[in-house]
């Protein structure tokens, strides 16, 4: 199976800067099929990106996504409040579906 | 509105069973792929199980193979996740969530709407 390795295990940002998270895959994504989750603490994950750099719906574009072969990027522009959370990747280009360790971005 | 409903959680002894329901509104719930997808207590998400939108395939990870049985009525707009012979490490809280795209899309195994989720714990 696709082992996601995400980085850095926690990220302490402030307010307005920018964040970026990275997935690193054991063997390259098919298809570009990477998604990025966000989950905050007793609530179910929200999906934000998928296939690579696509916004889910109701997604605000200060959230982007990139990458190719085995290395993903997430990018949040100018951070707010209520972007802090754990965030996951997930592949499912190849079976089973795996997701990334995940990557807590916390107020600084 | 979309919506998923999990119900059917517990605390259960190691060996014992818990089937898990998930009650589906608000889309065409046959004509998508479903999946169960567990997050054991401050880890991340697993993938458990998914079934076809018209309960032809199956498939498992690898640790709940043949202890897990996942199935559908699609009729009544519901998922179920039989649980049996449960160990300790099958403690978690399970989701099912809805695909972006339905069935043999590209973008069938990528979910945009989730349940809230049940609590499954297996203690003596």
């Amino acid at each position: 199976e696709i082992v996601l390795t995400q980085s850095p295990g926690t990220l302490s940002l402030s307010p307005g800067e920018g964040a970026t998270l990275s997935c690193r895959a054991s063997q390259s994504v098919t298809s570009r099929y990477l998604a990025w989750y966000q989950q905050k603490p007793g609530q179910a994950p929200r999906l934000l990106i998928y296939g690579t750099s696509s916004r889910a719906t109701g997604i605000p574009d200060r959230f982007s996504g990139s990458g190719s072969g085995t290395d993903f990027t997430l990018t949040i522009s100018r951070l707010e409040p209520e972007d802090f959370a754990v965030f996951y990747c997930q592949q499912y280009g190849d079976s089973p579906i795996t997701f990334g360790q995940g990557t807590r971005l916390e107020i600084k | 509105q979309v919506q998923l409903v999990e119900s059917g959680g517990g605390v259960v002894q190691p060996g014992g069973s818990l089937r898990l329901s998930c009650a589906a509104s608000g889309f065409s719930f046959s004509t998508y792929g479903m999946p169960w997808v567990r997050q054991a207590p401050g880890k991340g998400l697993e993938w458990v199980a998914f079934i076809r939108f018209d309960g032809s395939n199956k498939y498992y990870r690898d640790s709940v193979e043949g202890r897990f049985s996942i199935s559908r009525d699609n009729s009544k707009n519901t998922l179920f996740l039989q649980m049996n012979s449960l160990r300790a490490e099958d403690t978690a809280v399970y989701y099912c969530a809805k695909p972006v795209g339905g069935a043999d899309t590209s973008e069938g195994l990528v979910f945009d709407i989730w349940g809230q989720g049940t609590m499954v714990t297996v203690s003596s």
